[in-house]
């Protein structure tokens, strides 16, 4: 079975640009969380969405903003991109939202902002 | 303010040698923890996850303690082999119910010396 897939596996972007980053789910889970991961760094949560809507966020600016689809994949969008933003972007996958469920991490996007 | 940290960012252990790896917690009213082993350039991988009406619990290889008195998690490895060298990060699941969110310590690396 395929686990959690994300891509691109590596980007680089420039300033002020937008990014979005993709993630496929474990096939049966319907929960996306997203964390960002700066080098040195334990990951630190964004969001997590369940059945399409948004059940957590993170302290991160308004700047991040994600998305849940029908069949559950998920993406992570970034505007205006400042280069503190450079870090390994995970996303976890669970069956549901709850807590005591198991969360699966993807093996992540490496985005370097110049 | 909530946290999770680790007594030791780095262990060195021989190998054959058991490894402990230790975590406290500060909010009391987690009920979720997990280990997490992370090698370099791979996302997090499940290890082994414990629930606070539990005191202990084993896998292979790993055990993971839990003392809800002084808040501290443990994770022991029982005869290490260089493929264990990697960040171990602890992890407390602060969902509260309708999420998932985790939150992760600073990791401890893990050396394995032939």
């Amino acid at each position: 079975d395929a686990g959690v897939t994300q891509s691109p596996t590596h980007l680089i972007k420039t300033r002020g640009q937008q990014v979005t980053l993709r993630c496929s789910p474990i096939s049966g889970h319907k929960s996306v969380s997203w964390y960002q991961q700066v080098l040195g760094q334990g990951p630190q949560f964004i969001f997590q969405y369940y059945e399409k809507e948004e059940r957590g966020r993170g302290n991160f600016p308004d700047r991040f903003s994600a998305r849940q689809f029908p069949n559950y994949s998920s993406e992570l969008n970034v505007n205006a991109l400042l280069l503190g933003d450079s870090a390994l972007y995970l996303c976890a996958s669970s069956l549901v939202a709850s807590t005591n469920t198991e969360a699966f991490f993807g093996q992540g996007t490496r985005l370097t902002v110049v | 303010g909530e946290s999770v940290g680790l007594h030791l960012p780095t262990l060195s252990v021989q190998e054959g040698d058991n490894s402990i790896i230790n975590c406290a917690y500060s909010n009391s009213a987690s009920d979720y923890f997990i280990w997490y082993k992370q090698e370099s350039g791979k996302g997090p991988q499940f290890i082994i996850d414990i629930r606070s009406n539990m005191d202990k619990r084993q896998g292979q290889r790993v055990t993971v303690l839990l003392n809800k008195t002084v808040k501290h998690l443990s994770l022991q490895i029982a005869a290490t082999q260089p493929g264990d060298s990697a960040v171990y990060f602890c992890a407390e699941n602060q969902g509260g119910g309708a999420t998932n969110k985790l939150i992760f310590g600073t990791g401890t690396l893990l050396a394995v010396q032939p």
